[in-house]
This record gives structure tokens, sequence and C-alpha cells, in this order.
């Protein structure tokens, strides 16, 4: 079975300094791959995708860059955090063909100070 | 008008109660509609996932997508305490279509 990992947990972090968070899969080969912001009261946003190593597609232009070095490996990284950058980070994995909906990590909690 | 509307609630039943969770949509060529539990502090987690209109039985849950009037449905069964989560619905245009466009989710409590 496909397991989602992200980490850390939670992070907290002064204004300005760089972020970098990890998420990999296991048990499957060639996802696509998905990192999500989740605010209070405003739902789930789509920050990137990739559907292959090296390829990323950007939905919300920002302050956030999305890397993916190796199949299942994602990561989403800033040079220097905005107080607009907390919230709950999430990634999501779903098969190649897209016919399967995504299922989501147990995400990461983003505090900036 | 958004995309996908959902009561944020709170909702709050008795334990063993028939819950209703609902989610409107204004996107007539949405075609496959998700329903995702998300307990506080954790990444949701799949319950249900539908193409086109009809019903859909997964134990104590049921999936209802009613296209016509762009309304689906998620009833719970003898609802437990463990039911107690935020409930999330998501819904994308086609297959290999990779956006899936998200409710704010309804926070439900089942009280003992």
């Amino acid at each position: 079975s496909q397991t989602i990992h992200q980490w850390p947990a939670t992070l907290v972090q002064p204004v300005g300094s760089p972020l970098s968070l990890e998420c990999t899969v296991e048990g499957t080969s060639n996802p696509n791959l998905y990192w999500y912001r989740q605010a209070a009261g405003r739902g789930l946003q789509l920050l990137f995708y990739s559907v292959g190593i090296g390829q990323i597609s950007s939905e919300v232009p920002q302050n956030l860059s999305a890397s993916r070095p190796q199949d299942r490996q994602f990561i989403l990284s800033s040079k220097k955090l905005l107080l607009s950058d907390s919230g709950f980070y999430l990634c999501a994995w779903s098969m190649a063909s897209g016919k399967e909906t995504q299922y989501f990590g147990p995400g990461t909690r983003l505090l900036v100070l | 008008q958004k995309e996908v509307e959902q009561d944020p609630g709170p909702l709050s039943v008795p334990e063993g109660a028939i819950v209703s969770l609902n989610c409107t949509y204004s996107n007539s060529a949405f075609q496959y509609f998700m329903w995702y539990r998300q307990y506080s502090r954790k990444g949701p987690e799949l319950l249900m996932y539908t193409y086109s209109s009809g019903n859909k039985e997964d134990g104590r849950f049921t999936a209802q997508v009613d296209k016509s009037s762009k309304y689906i449905s998620l009833f719970i069964r003898d609802s437990q305490p463990s039911d107690s989560a935020t409930y999330l619905c998501a819904m994308r245009l086609r297959a290999g279509s990779y956006q899936l466009t998200f409710g704010k989710g309804t926070k439900l409590s089942v009280i003992p």
C-alpha cells in the first residue's frame, strides 16, 4: 500500500528566515505530487503540482517555490518567509493516470512570527 | 458566486443520529465528486469518490450526487463520536485534470 510522509510536523520560524518542507511517497512509482496550503476559513489552496522529476507547475504566484529532485520526493521552499506564509501545508499524491483522486499526507503546521 | 459552497457549521448531533452534509456548485462541467474527512491537525482522508449522478454506499456512509441540481450530499448513519471531524467536499472537471476544487468544510460534532 502507498504511504505519504511529511516533515517536520510543526515548525515555528521567524519572518525573513528560509523554509524547506519535505514530502515523500512510498509504494508507488511516477506519482503526481501536489502542495496545498490550508488557512483557517479559506479552504484548501493548491500551490504547486508536479507530473514528473523536475516538472513543476505553479498555481498561485507567491513567496514559495517547489522542487522535485526524485520521483517520490517533493520539496516546498522559501528564501524569506512572510507572516502571511503561516498555515497548514499539505502534500498529496495521485496516480499518474489522473483517473484517481488525491491522497493527503499528515501535514506541516507552520507558524511565522 | 463561489464555485463550491459548503455550510461551515458547526453542526452538533446526538450519537446515533443520521447526519446530512451538503455542497452546492456552480460549474456544470464537474464530473468527479469526493468527500474527505479531516480530524483536527491532521491531513484530509478520502471517504467517498463518485462519478456523475447517483448514489454510492460504503458502510455507514452514502454519497449522493444530483448533477441536475448541482448538489452533492454525504449521509452518515448511526453517527458515532469518532465521526466528529471537518468534512470537505471536492470535485474535479474530468479524468486527468489535476485541479480539485474544495469546499471550505463543515465541522461536525457527534455528542455521546
